[in-house]
This record gives structure tokens, C-alpha cells and sequence, in this order.
């Protein structure tokens, strides 16, 4: 069993809607990054976080440590979001020996 | 552009082979990380070194091999290669040993036949 769960496996939304891919986890941990990776492989670190909520343009991230769970929001969905977006988390260690879920593949209609 | 760079970006090779990876991470920073993304596994974590020293490791293989060397850039050597370890090969760098943000490379596609 993955440490880390995300869903929607997959995702296809309208051009402009509100969309929220989630993420929950089992272990402690001292971070959680969201990623996005575009169909050309690269991946983008969107957000890290410990605590609360941080806001990008776009895209917000929200994280609750008592419930092990954060979720991706991005408002006003464009197609060049389309991604698969990942949530990877940090044990209490401090390493970068980051835990993976499977990701969000989110493909954005016009 | 994050600032690291990966070569090479494709490379193809046959089984029993070996090949290297590298990486030069964002100027300045200390850590380099390797991860590696297959279709089954999904993306995970191989090994970490900081300021030349290995730091951390996970699923890595004893068939490959990593280090970082005094400029700070970094070569992941696969050996004796099987048709499993074709996979997108991630380099990512921060400027410490555990925290802060990471920045990725776009990564070296790697198949073997």
C-alpha cells in the first residue's frame, strides 16, 4: 500500500472551472511538495509546504497536518494546466527521501 | 529554465550495458538527488549526496552506482542494464541537505532493448 493516495487518477474539466485534486498520507512527515509534470516529462515543483496554505497565481495548496491530507486547487482552469500533478511527501528525517503518490492526471478541455 | 542540467536527455542502449547519467545542479547548490520514474513504480527516490558526501539512499540498486564530485555535479552510473531499468532518470538539486525547495531537471529518458 502506497504511503501516499492521491485522487482523481484522472481528471478532465471545462476551460475555467474550480478543480481540487487531493492528497493523503499515512506517516509523520515534515513536508509535503506538490509537483507538475507536463507531457514532455519535466517536472516543476509548485508548492512546499509544512503548514496552512500557500497561493500561486492560480493555484493554491492547502495542507492539514492533524488530518494528514492537502489539497491542489486551481481556479479559472486553462488548458495549459493540463499536467499530471504529483504529491510527494518528506519523513520527519529532513531528507529529500521524498514518497510519491501515483499523481492526477488533469487534462483541461477548451 | 530551474537550472539543472541533465545529459544526456535520450539515450538508447541493449541489455548487459552500462551508461552514465549526469547532472550539474543550480549554481550554489549543496544536494543533489536522483529519482528514478518507471511506468509500474511510478517515481522514486534513489539516492542523495551533499556537498560531495552520499546522505541518504533508498531504492537504488546494487547495479548502480552514484557520487558527487568536487564541482558539485553528479553521475548516476547504471550497470549491467535490464529491460526494467528503462525509465525517466530525475536529477533535482536544493541548496541544503533536507529543506528548502527543489528544483528538477527535465530529466534523461533511458531505454533499454
Amino acid at each position: 500500500k502506497n504511503e501516499v493516495e492521491q485522487s482523481p487518477q484522472n481528471l478532465t474539466a471545462q476551460e475555467g472551472e474550480f478543480i481540487t485534486i487531493n492528497c493523503s498520507y499515512s506517516v509523520g512527515i515534515s513536508a509535503l511538495h506538490w509537483l507538475q509534470q507536463h507531457p514532455g516529462g519535466g517536472i516543476v515543483s509548485l508548492f512546499m509546504l509544512s503548514s496552512g496554505k500557500k497561493k500561486h497565481g492560480r493555484l493554491i495548496a492547502t495542507i492539514n497536518i492533524q488530518e494528514k491530507h492537502s489539497s491542489l486547487h486551481i481556479t479559472a482552469s486553462h488548458p495549459r494546466d493540463s499536467a499530471v500533478y504529483i504529491c510527494a511527501v518528506r519523513g520527519r528525517a529532513g531528507s529529500y527521501q521524498l514518497t510519491f503518490g501515483k499523481g492526477t492526471k488533469l487534462s483541461v478541455i477548451p | 529554465d530551474s537550472g539543472v542540467t541533465q545529459t544526456p536527455k535520450h539515450l538508447i542502449t541493449a541489455t548487459g550495458q552500462r551508461v552514465t547519467l549526469r547532472c550539474s545542479p543550480r549554481s550554489g547548490d549543496l544536494s543533489v538527488y536522483w529519482y528514478q520514474q518507471s511506468l509500474d513504480q511510478g517515481l522514486q527516490f534513489l539516492i542523495q549526496y551533499y556537498n560531495g558526501e552520499e546522505r541518504a539512499k533508498g531504492n537504488i540498486l546494487e547495479r548502480f552506482s552514484a557520487q558527487q564530485f568536487p564541482d558539485l555535479h553528479s553521475e548516476l552510473n547504471l550497470s549491467s542494464l535490464e529491460l526494467g531499468d528503462s525509465a525517466l532518470y530525475f536529477c533535482a538539486s536544493s541548496a541544503t541537505r533536507g529543506a528548502g525547495e527543489l528544483f528538477f531537471g527535465e530529466g534523461s529518458r533511458l531505454t533499454v532493448l
